[in-house]
């Protein structure tokens, strides 16, 4: 099956600054990468998505990156804010009817003034 | 909720019981999804559904069950057999490649 790395498991930027999160997935066959948001005690939120035929997607300050031969992906945000700070996660998955989601294993980012 | 009702939202299991987590959704999509959520190991997928009245084990199943007679409900139990069952544990659908919604997600804890 699917296995999603995800890199790193912390980092802590300060406000202005950029970050980026690295992710990288073992089926060739993935063809849909999500990223989602989830703040302390609350629901994972989608904020960007991107497919395989797709090497980069922007919206606002984040943006994502794909590099399907190297089977990776990356999370960017720029300017980040405070209310950026959360923990992140990346998935995969081959984007068919059975499309369940693989993750990985969430990066904490904290934002410092 | 976002069309995703999970409850309830705290749940305290005493060893040996089985209980059950609910979650109705009405999104009127097709897949429904369980993941278990422990700290800094991600979301890990228990079951899933594509179809009503048809579920397929995800990568932890050992403990769990699941049934799906309706479409908008897809109802969780946490068996006898899982002997570390407190975590979080979040509800999603999905329709076609659009990602998932997630509900607010129950927490369980053993006492």
């Amino acid at each position: 099956g699917e296995n999603v790395e995800q890199h790193p498991s912390t980092l802590s930027v300060q406000e202005g600054d950029s970050a980026v999160i690295k992710c990288t997935y073992s089926d060739s066959a993935s063809n849909y990468f999500p990223w989602y948001k989830q703040e302390l005690g609350k629901r994972p939120q989608l904020i960007i998505d991107i497919r395989s035929n797709v090497g980069e997607k922007k919206d606002q300050r984040i943006a994502v990156t794909l590099n399907k031969t190297a089977k990776h992906f990356s999370l960017h945000i720029t300017e980040t804010q405070p209310e950026d700070s959360a923990v992140y996660f990346c998935a995969a998955s081959w984007g068919g009817t059975a499309s369940k989601l693989t993750f990985g294993t969430g990066t904490r980012l904290q934002v410092t003034l | 909720d976002g069309g995703i009702t999970q409850s309830p939202k705290y749940l305290f299991r005493k060893e040996g019981q089985n209980v059950t987590l609910s979650c109705e959704q009405n999104l009127n999509h097709d897949a429904m999804y369980w993941y278990r959520q422990d700290p800094g190991q991600g979301l890990r997928l228990i079951y899933y559904s594509q179809i009503v009245n048809d579920f397929q084990k995800g990568d932890i199943a050992e403990g769990y069950s699941v049934s799906r007679e309706k479409k908008e409900s897809f109802p969780l139990t946490v068996t006898s057999a899982q002997k570390n069952p407190t975590a979080f544990y979040l509800c999603a659908t999905g329709y076609g490649v659009r990602g998932y919604t997630f509900g607010s997600g129950t927490r369980l804890t053993v006492v």
